[in-house]
Protein backbone atom coordinates (compact mmCIF):
# COMPACT_ATOMS: atom_id res chain seq x y z
CA UNK A 1 0.00 0.00 0.00
CA UNK A 2 1.73 3.44 -0.96
CA UNK A 3 2.49 5.84 2.07
CA UNK A 4 1.17 9.48 2.18
CA UNK A 5 2.64 11.39 -0.36
CA UNK A 6 3.24 15.09 -0.66
CA UNK A 7 4.56 17.68 -3.68
CA UNK A 8 6.59 19.31 -3.71
CA UNK A 9 9.24 18.40 -1.31
CA UNK A 10 10.99 21.65 -1.80
CA UNK A 11 9.84 25.11 -2.31
CA UNK A 12 11.40 28.31 -2.67
CA UNK A 13 9.31 31.31 -2.75
CA UNK A 14 9.31 35.32 -1.93
CA UNK A 15 7.23 37.58 0.30
CA UNK A 16 4.24 38.31 -0.94
CA UNK A 17 3.53 35.15 -3.22
CA UNK A 18 1.10 32.72 -2.18
CA UNK A 19 2.11 28.94 -2.67
CA UNK A 20 0.39 25.05 -2.91
CA UNK A 21 0.57 22.11 -1.51
CA UNK A 22 -0.51 18.75 -2.28
CA UNK A 23 -1.09 16.05 -0.20
CA UNK A 24 -2.29 12.31 -1.44
CA UNK A 25 -3.59 9.99 1.70
CA UNK A 26 -3.42 6.38 1.58
CA UNK A 27 -5.89 4.66 -0.07
CA UNK A 28 -9.12 4.59 1.72
CA UNK A 29 -8.35 6.80 4.42
CA UNK A 30 -10.70 9.86 4.66
CA UNK A 31 -9.48 12.41 6.98
CA UNK A 32 -6.21 14.54 6.20
CA UNK A 33 -4.57 16.84 8.71
CA UNK A 34 -1.91 19.63 8.24
CA UNK A 35 0.86 20.75 10.55
CA UNK A 36 3.80 23.21 10.42
CA UNK A 37 6.52 22.75 11.93
CA UNK A 38 9.36 25.49 12.70
CA UNK A 39 12.49 25.20 14.58
CA UNK A 40 12.40 25.00 18.33
CA UNK A 41 8.35 24.23 18.24
CA UNK A 42 6.32 21.03 18.01
CA UNK A 43 4.06 20.44 15.22
CA UNK A 44 1.78 23.08 15.17
CA UNK A 45 -2.05 21.84 13.88
CA UNK A 46 -3.69 23.68 11.02
CA UNK A 47 -6.56 22.12 9.92
CA UNK A 48 -7.79 18.84 9.08
CA UNK A 49 -10.50 17.83 6.62
CA UNK A 50 -12.75 14.58 5.94
CA UNK A 51 -15.00 14.06 2.87
CA UNK A 52 -14.53 17.41 1.59
CA UNK A 53 -15.31 19.59 5.26
CA UNK A 54 -13.20 20.94 7.22
CA UNK A 55 -13.96 19.47 11.01
CA UNK A 56 -10.96 21.88 13.02
CA UNK A 57 -8.91 24.45 12.64
CA UNK A 58 -5.89 25.48 14.56
CA UNK A 59 -4.85 29.29 15.22
CA UNK A 60 -3.61 30.32 12.30
CA UNK A 61 -4.30 33.49 10.24
CA UNK A 62 -6.82 33.49 7.24
CA UNK A 63 -3.90 33.53 4.96
CA UNK A 64 -4.11 29.88 5.79
CA UNK A 65 -6.73 27.46 4.17
CA UNK A 66 -7.02 24.66 2.61
CA UNK A 67 -9.37 21.74 0.57
CA UNK A 68 -10.15 18.72 0.23
CA UNK A 69 -11.47 16.96 -2.92
CA UNK A 70 -13.49 13.34 -3.76
CA UNK A 71 -10.92 11.81 -3.80
CA UNK A 72 -9.27 12.76 -0.40
CA UNK A 73 -6.42 14.38 -1.73
CA UNK A 74 -5.83 17.63 -0.22
CA UNK A 75 -4.54 20.73 -0.75
CA UNK A 76 -3.04 24.13 1.47
CA UNK A 77 -2.47 27.54 0.49
CA UNK A 78 -0.65 29.81 2.23
CA UNK A 79 -1.49 33.58 0.76
CA UNK A 80 0.62 36.48 1.12
CA UNK A 81 4.00 35.05 2.11
CA UNK A 82 5.92 36.08 5.07
CA UNK A 83 9.66 34.92 6.46
CA UNK A 84 7.94 33.33 9.46
CA UNK A 85 6.45 30.89 6.90
CA UNK A 86 9.36 29.38 6.09
CA UNK A 87 8.73 25.81 7.98
CA UNK A 88 8.12 21.99 6.89
CA UNK A 89 4.82 21.38 6.29
CA UNK A 90 3.06 17.88 7.20
CA UNK A 91 0.35 15.80 6.03
CA UNK A 92 -1.00 13.18 8.04
CA UNK A 93 -4.19 10.91 7.15
CA UNK A 94 -5.89 8.30 9.01
CA UNK A 95 -9.37 5.77 8.09
CA UNK A 96 -11.22 7.81 10.89
CA UNK A 97 -13.14 4.26 12.25
CA UNK A 98 -12.30 5.54 16.18
CA UNK A 99 -10.33 6.14 19.17
CA UNK A 100 -7.45 3.98 18.00
CA UNK A 101 -6.91 6.03 14.32
CA UNK A 102 -3.00 5.89 13.76
CA UNK A 103 -2.64 9.18 11.36
CA UNK A 104 0.20 7.99 8.88
CA UNK A 105 2.41 11.06 7.92
CA UNK A 106 4.15 11.59 4.55
CA UNK A 107 7.47 13.25 4.42
CA UNK A 108 6.30 16.51 4.31
CA UNK A 109 6.92 19.25 2.00
CA UNK A 110 10.17 22.15 2.90
CA UNK A 111 9.12 25.59 2.33
CA UNK A 112 11.49 28.68 2.39
CA UNK A 113 9.70 32.16 2.03
CA UNK A 114 12.95 34.70 1.12
CA UNK B 1 -5.07 26.09 27.44
CA UNK B 2 -3.89 22.69 26.13
CA UNK B 3 -0.39 22.35 26.80
CA UNK B 4 1.35 19.30 26.27
CA UNK B 5 4.60 18.88 27.69
CA UNK B 6 7.68 16.59 27.05
CA UNK B 7 11.03 15.91 29.07
CA UNK B 8 13.94 16.10 29.12
CA UNK B 9 13.94 18.10 25.84
CA UNK B 10 16.67 15.94 24.90
CA UNK B 11 19.31 12.32 25.90
CA UNK B 12 22.21 10.91 25.36
CA UNK B 13 22.89 7.49 25.98
CA UNK B 14 25.33 5.01 25.34
CA UNK B 15 24.27 1.59 23.27
CA UNK B 16 22.90 -0.77 25.76
CA UNK B 17 21.75 1.55 28.22
CA UNK B 18 18.03 1.58 29.14
CA UNK B 19 15.53 4.86 28.98
CA UNK B 20 12.43 6.51 29.35
CA UNK B 21 10.87 9.89 28.42
CA UNK B 22 7.79 11.59 29.93
CA UNK B 23 5.03 13.03 28.28
CA UNK B 24 2.49 15.33 30.13
CA UNK B 25 -1.07 16.34 29.30
CA UNK B 26 -4.16 17.65 30.56
CA UNK B 27 -5.99 15.13 32.68
CA UNK B 28 -9.29 16.15 31.52
CA UNK B 29 -11.46 15.62 28.57
CA UNK B 30 -9.04 12.60 27.53
CA UNK B 31 -9.81 10.59 24.26
CA UNK B 32 -6.24 9.40 23.48
CA UNK B 33 -2.78 9.78 23.55
CA UNK B 34 -0.46 9.15 20.84
CA UNK B 35 3.32 8.09 20.43
CA UNK B 36 5.60 8.95 17.28
CA UNK B 37 9.20 8.16 16.23
CA UNK B 38 10.64 10.94 13.91
CA UNK B 39 14.21 9.70 12.56
CA UNK B 40 15.89 12.72 10.58
CA UNK B 41 14.86 13.22 6.72
CA UNK B 42 11.97 10.47 7.93
CA UNK B 43 8.33 11.03 8.31
CA UNK B 44 7.22 10.56 12.08
CA UNK B 45 6.51 7.38 12.26
CA UNK B 46 3.60 6.45 14.74
CA UNK B 47 4.51 3.90 17.53
CA UNK B 48 1.39 3.41 19.69
CA UNK B 49 -2.02 4.74 20.40
CA UNK B 50 -3.24 4.70 24.01
CA UNK B 51 -7.12 5.40 24.98
CA UNK B 52 -7.51 3.75 28.55
CA UNK B 53 -6.32 4.57 31.75
CA UNK B 54 -3.61 2.08 32.99
CA UNK B 55 -3.04 0.66 29.40
CA UNK B 56 0.39 -0.95 28.63
CA UNK B 57 1.85 -1.21 24.71
CA UNK B 58 4.89 -2.85 23.65
CA UNK B 59 6.70 -3.07 20.60
CA UNK B 60 9.81 -4.55 20.41
CA UNK B 61 12.05 -3.17 23.29
CA UNK B 62 9.71 -0.13 23.04
CA UNK B 63 6.80 -0.12 25.73
CA UNK B 64 4.82 2.85 26.89
CA UNK B 65 2.62 3.17 30.12
CA UNK B 66 -0.78 5.40 30.52
CA UNK B 67 -1.94 7.62 33.40
CA UNK B 68 -5.02 9.65 32.34
CA UNK B 69 -5.84 10.53 36.14
CA UNK B 70 -2.86 12.50 36.55
CA UNK B 71 -1.90 12.84 33.01
CA UNK B 72 1.30 11.61 32.02
CA UNK B 73 2.60 8.96 30.32
CA UNK B 74 6.18 6.99 29.88
CA UNK B 75 8.23 5.91 27.34
CA UNK B 76 10.61 2.91 27.95
CA UNK B 77 13.30 1.63 25.62
CA UNK B 78 15.21 -1.22 26.88
CA UNK B 79 18.54 -1.56 25.89
CA UNK B 80 19.08 1.16 23.22
CA UNK B 81 20.37 1.11 20.37
CA UNK B 82 22.39 3.13 17.54
CA UNK B 83 19.16 3.30 14.91
CA UNK B 84 16.99 4.41 18.37
CA UNK B 85 18.20 7.50 17.91
CA UNK B 86 15.28 9.48 16.74
CA UNK B 87 12.99 12.32 17.94
CA UNK B 88 10.15 10.97 20.65
CA UNK B 89 6.84 12.75 20.00
CA UNK B 90 3.52 12.44 22.04
CA UNK B 91 0.45 13.90 20.93
CA UNK B 92 -2.71 14.52 22.73
CA UNK B 93 -6.11 13.83 21.20
CA UNK B 94 -8.67 15.63 23.92
CA UNK B 95 -12.60 15.30 23.46
CA UNK B 96 -13.47 18.22 20.93
CA UNK B 97 -9.87 19.40 20.59
CA UNK B 98 -7.11 18.65 17.79
CA UNK B 99 -3.85 16.63 17.86
CA UNK B 100 -2.06 18.93 20.40
CA UNK B 101 2.04 17.52 20.01
CA UNK B 102 4.37 18.28 22.76
CA UNK B 103 8.21 19.56 21.12
CA UNK B 104 9.49 16.20 21.93
CA UNK B 105 12.86 14.02 23.41
CA UNK B 106 15.72 13.88 20.75
CA UNK B 107 17.32 11.15 21.95
CA UNK B 108 21.41 9.90 20.48
CA UNK B 109 22.35 6.46 21.15
CA UNK B 110 26.02 6.68 21.30
CA UNK B 111 27.95 3.24 19.97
Amino acid sequence: KAGVTQTPRYLIKTRGQQVTLSCSPISGHRSVSWYQQTPGQGLQFLFEYFSETQRNKGNFPGRFSGRQFSNSRSEMNVSTLELGDSALYLCASRLVKGRTDTQYFGPGTRLTVL
Amino acid sequence: ILNVEQSPQSLHVQEGDSTNFTCSFPSSNFYALHWYRWETAKSPEALFVMTLNGDEKKKGRISATLNTKEGYSYLYIKGSQPEDSATYLCAFKGLGYDMRFGAGTRLTVKP
